[in-house]
């Protein structure tokens, strides 16, 4: 597709079980960000891929958090043990850093709710 | 410190005001890119503008313009004649170039415009 494509659009799962949440980028973006943000805040940095470099892990909040990229094009997020803090959009956005076009775009999100 | 403040959480207004949201940045690399984001209630990040370090030249695009001044590291953004279809969260946003792409957003600005 043309866009940032996240799926599952929304997800309700269980305090204490596991959740994968994925992210296709545009094809050709070398560079793929995920972010939070919960409910009526700003956006929390998650972590940044770039092309073969390591991840920016910075803004995971927890080791319950992890990501992967792989073959430099899917993403997937994925919160062991979700607690009912983990509510919250989950954003992912991609760009190509150099360039004309640098602005990044976003997905419609992944809505997470722990119940 | 790369860090970007939106001091103005809410803003409201009555259609036709004008209306500036300021955005101030931190960032010690002299090459960055900023960027401007609307989020609807829908949810979904627009991209409004992008501007480099080196282009200081002040943008006018219909309703919408930028301020971009170095000399107090802001970029603000204004709209003229404001509409209740500008209604939404802005979030301005800093790339330090030697951060490696990581995209720091500010808290947002929730604008309501009344009718």
């Amino acid at each position: 597709g043309a866009g940032v494509s996240q799926s599952p659009s929304n997800k309700v799962t269980e305090k204490g079980k596991d959740v994968e949440l994925r992210c296709d980028p545009i094809s050709g973006h070398t560079a793929l960000y995920w972010y939070r943000q919960s409910l009526g805040q700003g956006l929390e940095f998650l972590i940044y891929f770039q092309g073969n470099s390591a991840p920016d892990k910075s803004g995971l909040p927890s080791d319950r958090f992890s990501a992967e990229r792989t073959g430099g094009s899917v993403s997937t997020l994925t919160i062991q043990r979700t607690q009912q803090e983990d509510s919250a959009v989950y954003l992912c956005a991609s760009t190509s850093l150099w360039g004309t076009n640098t602005e990044a775009f976003f997905g419609q999100g992944t809505r997470l709710t722990v119940v | 410190a790369q860090k970007v403040t939106q001091a103005q959480t809410e803003i409201s207004v009555v259609e036709k005001e004008d209306v500036t949201l300021d955005c101030v940045y931190e960032t010690r690399d002299t090459t960055y890119y900023l960027f401007w984001y609307k989020q609807p209630p829908s949810g979904e990040l627009v991209f409004l503008i992008r501007r480099n370090s080196f282009d200081e030249q002040n943008e006018i695009s219909g309703r919408y313009s930028w301020n971009f001044q170095k000399s107090t590291s802001s970029f603000n953004f204004t709209i003229t004649a404001s509409q209740v279809v500008d209604s939404a969260v802005y979030f301005c946003a800093l790339r330090p170039y030697n951060q490696g792409g990581k995209l720091i957003f500010g808290q947002g600005t929730e604008l309501s415009v009344k009718p």
